[in-house]
């Protein structure tokens, strides 16, 4: 079964602070991993892909295929880094489902 | 915003009465989605579409139903709210080329009392 697994539920951190989100993930096959964040009183939209392997906003994710885990990374955090993050799968299911974790609030105090 | 558009925003109503929520895009989309979000549960998929008449459920499809009539238009029914369904619905659409990207709406706040 497809599964994805966000052990924090909130994360406290003060600004310039590193910050590591956890993503863990159960899937068979090659899977697709996808960060989303989620600003206060804003729609969910993409932060990053793992298969663009690129840095948005200073945020970084290494897809590991040993341990199965996608954390999302970034050396210094700043307060308009606070927002729900979510970790989300996609397999090769019909329909481009994503499966989502359970979300982790990142807090960024000054 | 991938031009997707949901209504209504808000929305108070008894258990027991039915309820619709509508998400409309205008960029002619195969693939529309409907997402809950719950705390302490993300974001869970309800239904998907992957063009008209063609629906799927999703893992909590239970108490909701979907419908799909022309493309622009993917429906949210609720027959008969319960508290449980208490929850900020998303709708969805997945981007085109192959990125996987899905695009949001700005959510349906629900409360059944």
């Amino acid at each position: 079964a497809q599964r994805v697994t966000q052990p924090e539920k909130l994360l406290s951190v003060f600004k310039g602070a590193p910050v590591e989100l956890k993503c863990n993930y159960s899937y068979s096959g090659s899977p697709e991993l996808f960060w989303y964040v989620q600003y206060s009183r804003q729609r969910l939209q993409l932060l990053l892909r793992h298969i663009s392997r690129e840095s948005i906003k200073g945020f970084t994710a290494d897809l590991n295929k040993g341990e199965t885990s996608f954390h999302l990374k970034k050396p210094f955090a700043q307060e308009e880094d606070s927002a729900m993050y979510y970790c989300a799968l996609s397999g090769n299911n019909q329909g481009g489902k994503l499966i989502f974790g359970q979300g982790t609030e990142l807090s960024v105090k000054p | 915003d991938a031009g997707i558009t949901q209504s209504p925003r808000h929305k108070v109503t008894e258990t027991g009465t039915p309820v619709t929520l509508r998400c409309h895009q205008t960029e002619n989309h195969r693939y529309m989605y409907w997402y809950r979000q719950d705390p302490g549960h993300g974001l869970r998929l309800i239904h998907y579409s992957y063009g008209v008449k063609d629906t799927d459920k999703g893992e909590v499809s239970d108490g909701y139903s979907v419908s799909r009539s022309k493309t622009e238009d993917f429906l949210l029914t609720l027959e008969s709210a319960t508290s449980s369904q208490t929850s900020v619905y998303f709708c969805a659409i997945r981007g085109r080329g192959n990125t996987g990207e899905l695009f949001f709406g700005e959510g349906s706040r629900l409360t059944v009392l």
